[in-house]
């Protein structure tokens, strides 16, 4: 089954302690990307990835850490998490730069 | 800076009862508007994507469609497991692979 895959789906953790968040696709895209969605501000764009050891920023990446050495994964990297991280994370992929996204589940974030 | 606004924030319609959301979008040139669904606590699930002013797309009870400043998600006779949040995001020419997504409608359709 063609799928995007997040772990852990859950994560409550405390201020200042570095956490991954890994995401997988088996669907061979060259895409991937992190969002966050918060109340009130919507879905997010956190990082990119058009390929492999490629990576940019989207709109709000201060505090994160992605990288792609594969082209399957792309974990999401908080080396000192903060209160202000709580969210709900998803991952995404996408054929190429002009395709639709497909998203995974969510991994719900909580540091206290 | 690219902004997507979407409206009503929120929708109650009987089953059967047909009505249309709202994606108003600011955007420096489009390369594409994307339309999603997403249940509560899940993933975000791909409905449509328009390129070009005029263009239509449909799938079951729902048809959207883009003009230049904006796009509607019809609903043609909902039932109840229509019930979900749709998304609204624009990609721009110059935003690299970014996507500016809306704040989302949340669409209740009661038996």
């Amino acid at each position: 089954e063609a799928q995007v895959t997040q772990n852990p789906r859950y994560l409550i953790t405390v201020t200042g302690k570095k956490l991954t968040v890994t995401c997988s696709q088996n669907m061979n895209h060259e895409y991937m990307s992190w969002y966050r969605q918060d109340p009130g501000l919507g879905l997010r764009q956190i990082y990119y990835s058009m390929n492999v050891e490629v990576t940019d920023k989207g709109d709000v990446p201060e505090g994160y850490k992605v990288s792609r050495k594969e082209k399957r994964n792309f974990p999401l990297i908080l080396e000192s998490p903060s209160p202000n991280q709580t969210s709900l994370y998803f991952c995404a992929s996408a054929r190429g730069r002009d395709y639709e996204q497909y998203f995974g589940p969510g991994t719900r974030l909580t540091v206290t | 800076e690219d902004q997507v606004t979407q409206s009503p924030e929120a929708l109650r319609l009987q089953e059967g009862e047909s009505s249309s959301l709202n994606c108003s979008y600011t955007v420096s040139g489009l390369r594409g508007l994307f339309w999603y669904r997403q249940d509560p606590g899940k993933g975000p699930e791909f409905l449509f994507t328009l390129y070009s002013a005029g263009e239509e797309k449909e799938k079951e009870r729902l048809k959207a469609t883009l003009t230049k400043k904006e796009s509607f998600l019809h609903i043609t006779a909902p039932k109840p497991e229509d019930s979900a949040t749709y998304l609204c995001a624009v990609q721009a020419n110059n935003a690299g692979n970014m996507l500016t997504f809306g704040g989302g409608t949340r669409l209740m359709v009661k038996p």
